[in-house]
């Protein structure tokens, strides 16, 4: 059974800092990995997916890594607005439709 | 193309009644997923549907909770005889076929469900 972890369960910055999320899984054998960010009372909104063959994504101000063998992927969310302010979830996908989620960092980003 | 709907956004019962939880995927997709948040905690996979079709229930609670995914409309996710540990918040999501590792699944707002 897939389980996904995250720490910190909440991060406080400062406007400008640079935040950095995350995520570590205790089966390697996945098909891909997806940050997913969650609004409040929103659905959610993917940011980035990493296949298992990947070693990192890019979007913008966000990169995310994967390191399948150890378990682990890292958000990084550079130069942090307020705007980011949100829950940041992780999600391993293991077969062809299931995702596990972590049950996600709070991010709070003071202006 | 409008997005994955979910209705109602929120939805207040007293125990032992049932909810309904409807799902709208996105235009042309075939593939419902539903997934159920308690606080503090991440989304938990429920159940797995095709048009007409359980597909992987796994995840479902044995007693009172049901889904289905008829040919015409909507996904329902029925709940019967509601307790408060009902209460959380149920996201649908769909996709277009059966997932390859390059596709995601889209997630509809959810339904927050308040069992008093």
């Amino acid at each position: 059974k897939q389980e996904v972890t995250q720490i910190p369960a909440a991060l406080s910055v400062p406007e400008g800092e640079n935040l950095v999320l995350n995520c570590s899984f205790t089966d390697s054998a996945i098909y891909n990995l997806q940050w997913f960010r969650q609004d409040p009372g929103k659905g959610l909104t993917s940011l980035l997916l990493i296949q298992s063959s990947q070693r990192e994504q890019t979007s913008g101000r966000l990169n995310a890594s994967l390191d399948k063998s150890s378990g682990r992927s890292t958000l990084y969310i550079a130069a942090s607005q307020p705007g980011d302010s949100a829950t940041y979830l992780c999600a391993v996908k293991s077969n062809d439709y299931k995702l596990s989620f972590g049950a996600g960092t709070t991010v709070t980003v003071r202006a | 193309n409008a997005g994955v709907m979910q209705n109602p956004r929120h939805l207040v019962r007293r125990r032992g009644q049932e909810a309904r939880l409807r799902c709208s995927p996105m235009k042309g997709h075939s593939h419902v997923y539903w997934y159920r948040q308690l606080p503090e905690e991440g989304l938990k996979f429920m159940v797995y549907l095709q048009k007409e079709n359980i597909i992987d229930e796994s995840g479902m609670p044995k007693e009172r909770f049901s889904a289905e995914f008829p040919k015409e409309g909507p996904s329902i996710l029925r709940i019967q005889q509601v307790v408060r540990g009902d209460s959380a918040a149920y996201f649908c999501a769909s996709s277009p076929r059966i997932e390859t590792f390059q596709e995601t699944q889209y997630f509809g707002p959810g339904t927050r469900l308040l069992v008093l």
